[in-house]
């Protein structure tokens, strides 16, 4: 069970667009920045948002980030075949002094 | 270019403990405000953090794995390790060792460790 909750799956096809929710509570999301990950079956997660809304050098503007309360969300505009994927929300938590991630979300593109 | 590489054994026996290492380079383990956490994955699973290790030495452990886990770091070998006794068979995950400055950074290429008898 995870501490941030996170849809299993979405979908959508090419040019669409897709959000993932990520909720969580005031310890984590409620009071620090939220974090999107995104990772390839075999492969590391690569940092896609960090401080809710802000985009790592390299990132397609497609993706974008933003909080509201205690929950976060990803938005992928202009879905391509590529971005298929799985997704994580992260987020510092201050009852536990450590990082929490959502289980994840496996996005198709159909 | 800033990386971290993992290495260690790949597969050990149930009660035994794990020792992992994690090499960086491209920065520093004194940079103000750096840590270098480690961070494991269950195949087919989310990612759960493990510790952090901070630039001053101050340090964090995951509530539910703290009496087991133990990390250190040698900024003269630019080395962070991390120790988890008691292996059991659902400690069986890919490690990945982290740079955390906003947020987790940048990730290492992970080493999957099998528990198994």
């Amino acid at each position: 069970q995870s501490v941030l909750t996170q849809p299993p799956s979405t979908s959508g096809t090419p040019g669409q667009r897709v959000t993932i929710s990520c909720s969580g509570n005031t310890s984590n999301i409620g009071t620090n920045y939220a974090y999107w990950y995104q990772q390839f079956p075999g492969t590391a997660p690569k940092r896609l948002i960090f401080r809710n809304d802000q985009r790592p050098s390299g990132v397609p503007d497609r993706f974008s980030g933003s909080k509201s309360g205690t929950s976060a969300s990803l938005v992928i505009s202009g879905l391509r075949s590529e971005d298929e994927a799985d997704y994580y929300c992260a987020a510092w938590d201050d009852s536990l002094s450590g990082w929490v991630f959502g289980g994840g979300t496996k996005l198709t593109v159909l | 270019q800033i990386t971290l590489k993992e290495s260690g054994p790949t597969l050990v026996k149930p009660t035994q403990t794990l020792t992992l290492t994690c090499t960086v380079s491209g920065f520093s383990l004194r940079s103000n405000g750096v840590g270098v956490g480690w961070i494991r994955q269950p195949p087919g699973k989310a990612p759960e953090w493990l510790t952090l290790i901070y630039w001053d030495d101050d340090k964090r452990y995951s509530p539910s794995l703290r009496s087991r886990l133990t990390v250190t770091k040698d900024t003269s070998k630019d080395q962070v390790v991390l120790t988890l006794t008691n292996m059991a068979p659902v400690d069986t995950a890919t490690y990945y060792c982290v740079r955390i400055k906003y947020g987790p950074e940048n990730w290492g290429q992970g080493i999957l460790v099998t528990v198994s008898s």
